[in-house]
């Protein structure tokens, strides 16, 4: 089955600067890279996908990179601010979504 | 975008009881939702598949019996645990699939369960 991994499991930035987030999956059928942003006690909000058959998609200050022959993908968070602050995980589907374990983002200001 | 009800968004049971979950997808058809758990600072935990009209696929590990699952229509899928212990305390998540695009994933928010 399909494996996804997330690095760092803790990033700290100052407001301001940018963040990256990177991931890796295993099954190169996968399709769709979906990207969410849990805050404490709720349920994780979609924040961005990307389909396999594009290499790059941005939603203002959000951006999502991936390179199917390595089989990686990153997101790339620009101008962080406080708000930005919150654990976010990637995922990596075809019929089943895996999702990462989890990046805790703290974006001091 | 896409919303995704789950009630109650807090319970607390006696041991030995069970509780109902239900996620509701509110402006969306959804074929297909998942059931997850999540512990403290860890990720999601894929505990199940619910179709709409069949049975649920359940996770290695994850009792059938013990967490029930039912998904009678297009937007309400139920988790049911049944004689609730304080080892099923968790924080319990659903996520519907979009059945237009039968890709994107939406998620309630999620029911901390403390078994007392």
């Amino acid at each position: 089955g399909e494996n996804v991994e997330q690095h760092p499991s803790t990033l700290s930035v100052q407001e301001g600067d940018s963040a990256v987030i990177k991931c890796t999956y295993s099954d190169s059928a996968s399709n769709y890279f979906p990207w969410y942003k849990q805050e404490l006690g709720k349920g994780p909000q979609l924040i961005i996908d990307i389909r396999s058959n594009v290499g790059e998609k941005k939603d203002q200050r959000i951006a999502v990179t991936l390179n199917k022959t390595a089989k990686h993908f990153s997101l790339h968070i620009t101008e962080t601010q406080p708000e930005d602050s919150a654990v976010y995980f990637c995922a990596a589907s075809l019929y089943d979504m895996r999702f990462g374990a989890g990046t805790r983002l703290t974006v001091k200001p | 975008g896409a919303v995704v009800s789950q009630h109650p968004s807090r319970v607390i049971c006696k041991s030995g009881t069970s509780v109902k979950i239900e996620c509701r997808s509110l402006d969306f058809q959804a074929t297909t939702m998942f059931w997850y758990r999540q512990f403290p600072k860890k990720s999601l935990m894929l505990m199940a598949t619910s179709n709409e009209g069949s049975k649920a696929t359940y996770e290695q590990g994850v009792e059938k019996d013990k967490f029930l699952i039912n998904h009678a229509s297009l937007t309400l899928s139920t988790l049911t645990v049944t004689s609730a212990h304080p080892e099923d305390s968790s924080f319990y998540i659903c996520s519907a699939r979009d059945s237009a695009t039968n890709e994107k994933l939406f998620f309630g928010s999620g029911t901390q369960l403390s078994v007392l």
